[in-house]
């Protein structure tokens, strides 16, 4: 059965400073992988997709790489800023279909003014 | 079981015609929301329902309306169907999630839509 985890829970950083989340998986015949991100009140965003493949995939700021050999998965955030405050959670696909999302925890990002 | 499931599974229709898809969650969340995955499995919010209260409702094209008879259940009804709206469509629901974060967040399996 798969399982994902994340660390640290939760982090809270100054405005500026760059960041890793990151986030381990047990089954490593995976499909892809997504990085979501979600605000308070309001579903997931999804921020970044990286196919099984691939070994990183980068979006502005955000850069999230893959290594599935070893079951994980990191999501570096540049220069982050008081507008990245949330939970970001990774989830793990084990079809083409991504129709079997096994999320983690999530991590609760505090960026401070 | 304890989950979030939503029935059919799969879904062949004619352009024109009318459909819906059910969900159902027996986990006591409070919002359930419908996702729509786009060709490159990007999951983009639709609509979210708290106790009965439509609190999301993103740019989606109105021949598409959420129906939640009750805080179990969250249908989704879409009139006129067109090419484009082939897609996955997801049920899901959750607790607050500021409270719990997304830990009691929780997907239904899916509805994979064909529109021919």
């Amino acid at each position: 059965k798969q399982e994902v985890t994340q660390i640290p829970a939760a982090l809270s950083v100054p405005e500026g400073e760059n960041l890793v989340l990151n986030c381990s998986f047990t089954d490593s015949a995976i499909y892809n992988l997504q990085w979501f991100r979600q605000d308070p009140g309001k579903g997931l965003t999804s921020l970044l997709l990286i196919q099984s493949s691939q070994r990183e995939q980068t979006s502005g700021r955000l850069n999230a790489s893959l290594d599935k050999s070893s079951g994980r998965s990191t999501l570096y955030i540049a220069a982050s800023q008081p507008g990245d405050s949330a939970t970001y959670l990774c989830a793990v696909s084990r079809d083409n279909y991504g129709q079997n999302f096994v999320f983690g925890p999530g991590t609760r990002l505090s960026v401070l003014p | 079981d304890t989950a979030v499931s939503q029935t059919p599974k799969y879904l062949v229709t004619q352009m024109g015609n009318d459909k819906s898809i059910k969900c159902e969650q027996n986990l006591g969340h409070d919002t359930m929301y419908w996702y729509k995955q786009d060709s490159k499995k990007f999951l983009k919010i639709m609509f979210s329902y708290n106790n009965k209260e439509l609190i999301i409702n993103e740019t989606v094209p109105n021949r598409f309306s959420p129906k939640s008879p009750d805080k179990a259940h969250l249908n989704l009804h879409i009139n006129s169907l067109e090419l484009g709206d082939s897609a996955v469509y997801f049920c899901a629901s959750s607790q607050d999630p500021w409270v719990n974060s997304t830990y009691g967040y929780t997907f239904g399996s899916g509805t994979r839509l064909t529109v021919v």
